[in-house]
This record gives structure tokens, C-alpha cells and sequence, in this order.
């Protein structure tokens, strides 16, 4: 079954640039080029935010107005891997970022298989 | 913009009782609604999605209902595996989650 594995934690300096990355596998119907691909950050001790997604396989992307102009979010099929990079960090980005396959070839719909997060901690 | 709201913002409540959770949409999204619980340490888990459909091996005792801006999660019969932070996500207008509600036991 479909597993998605994030990369390890980081610690960044305020004004630095942070890119994670979120690989899919075990997907044996290659459901990761047809599927959205979301990101969501959790600040400790607080709800859930969505940051954005991405559909793959069309490059279609969506940005929660909050993020826009300092985060990207990429894909490569070819390696079923998913990237998010935010730039201009700040210690208001302290959090845990988790990836999330969503439903469908959209980036609104529901979450269905989320990675294991990734935290990153942004400390001078 | 679509603003998701929780409440309460915590509950407690004893194991075997049932648990209801609300969650108001700022503006009408349809059955455009999913609820997640998530536990420390974990990441979320999606339990329904439509407002009312069970995602694959959530338990019977898990309901969602409602429609447009007004939406229930119900917990029939709480176990002590239930016991975690409940988040409501609209999908109908880009994403956008509740605040989240903390379910403890009394």
C-alpha cells in the first residue's frame, strides 16, 4: 500500500530557505502522477494549517494566500517525489510539516494518506 | 476565504458515554466536509469524508452528518482508543481545517 516518506528533521536560521521532501511508495497503480498532493504544517501545540499542493501530472498548483510568494511546491514523476520549499523563514515557521495524498487530481479534497512529518525548527 | 470553526474546543468525557462534535463553516460547502483525529505524536487520520461517508476500517461507532455550513461528528460509546483531537476540513474551496477539538477523558 501506498506509503508516503518525508525527509528528516532540519533546523534553519531566520531568513533561510527550508525544501522538504515527500516520497510515494509502494504505490503499484502509479496513483501518485493522478493524485493531488498536499501540505499542511502543524505549529507545536497548535491545529492543523494547510500550506498548498500540487497535482502532479499536471503541475497544477494551489497556495494558501498566507504562503503565496514564499513557498513553492514541486514534483518529479519520475521519482514519485513531492517538494515543498519555503523561503524567508521565520521563527513563526517552527513546525511540523506533513505531506498528505489527496483524492482525485485536485489539491480540494480529502487527505487520505498522510507522511510521517518532517519538523523543522527555524533558531538563530 | 472559507473559515472552519470547532466547538467546543475541548471535551471530557467518560469512556462508554457518546461524544458529539460540532463544526460551522463560514460559508455553504455542500457535503464538501471531512473529519481527521489525530493522536500525539501521529499524524492525522482521515475518519469520514462527504460529511458522512466512514473512510476504510474507521469503526461504525464514528457518524458524520449535516450539510452546508452546519456539521456533527458523533462517537457513540467512547473507548479508550478514541480519546484524541478531532479536526473538521472543508474541500470545497481550496482547503481549510478547524482549530481542532481535544476529546479527554472524564
Amino acid at each position: 500500500q501506498v506509503q508516503l516518506l518525508q525527509s528528516g528533521a532540519e533546523v534553519k536560521k531566520p531568513g533561510s530557505s527550508i525544501k522538504v521532501s515527500c516520497e510515494s511508495s509502494g504505490d503499484t497503480f502509479n496513483t501518485f502522477s493522478t493524485s493531488g498532493l498536499n501540505w499542511v504544517r502543524q505549529a507545536p501545540g497548535q491545529g492543523l494549517e494547510w500550506v498548498g499542493g500540487i497535482v502532479p501530472f499536471s503541475g497544477t498548483t494551489d497556495y494558501a494566500h498566507k504562503f503565496q510568494g514564499r513557498v513553492t511546491i514541486s514534483a518529479d514523476e519520475s521519482t514519485s517525489t513531492a517538494y515543498m520549499e519555503l523561503s524567508g523563514l521565520k521563527s513563526e515557521d517552527t513546525a511540523m510539516y506533513y505531506c498528505a495524498r489527496v483524492v482525485g487530481a485536485t489539491t480540494s479534497s480529502v487527505l487520505d494518506i498522510w507522511g510521517q512529518g518532517t519538523m523543522v525548527t527555524v533558531s538563530s | 476565504e472559507i473559515v472552519m470553526t470547532q466547538s467546543p474546543a475541548a471535551l471530557s468525557v467518560s469512556p462508554g458515554d457518546r461524544a458529539t462534535l460540532s463544526c460551522r463553516a463560514s460559508h455553504s460547502i455542500g457535503s464538501n466536509l471531512a473529519w481527521y483525529q489525530q493522536k500525539p505524536g501521529q499524524a492525522p487520520r482521515l475518519l469520514i469524508y462527504f460529511a458522512s461517508t466512514r473512510a476504510t476500517g474507521v469503526p461504525a461507532r464514528f457518524s458524520g452528518s449535516g450539510s452546508g455550513t452546519e456539521f456533527t461528528l458523533t462517537i457513540s460509546s467512547l473507548q479508550s482508543d478514541d480519546f484524541a483531537t478531532y479536526y473538521c476540513q472543508q474541500y470545497n474551496t481550496l482547503i481549510a481545517f478547524g482549530q481542532g477539538t481535544r476529546l479527554d477523558i472524564k
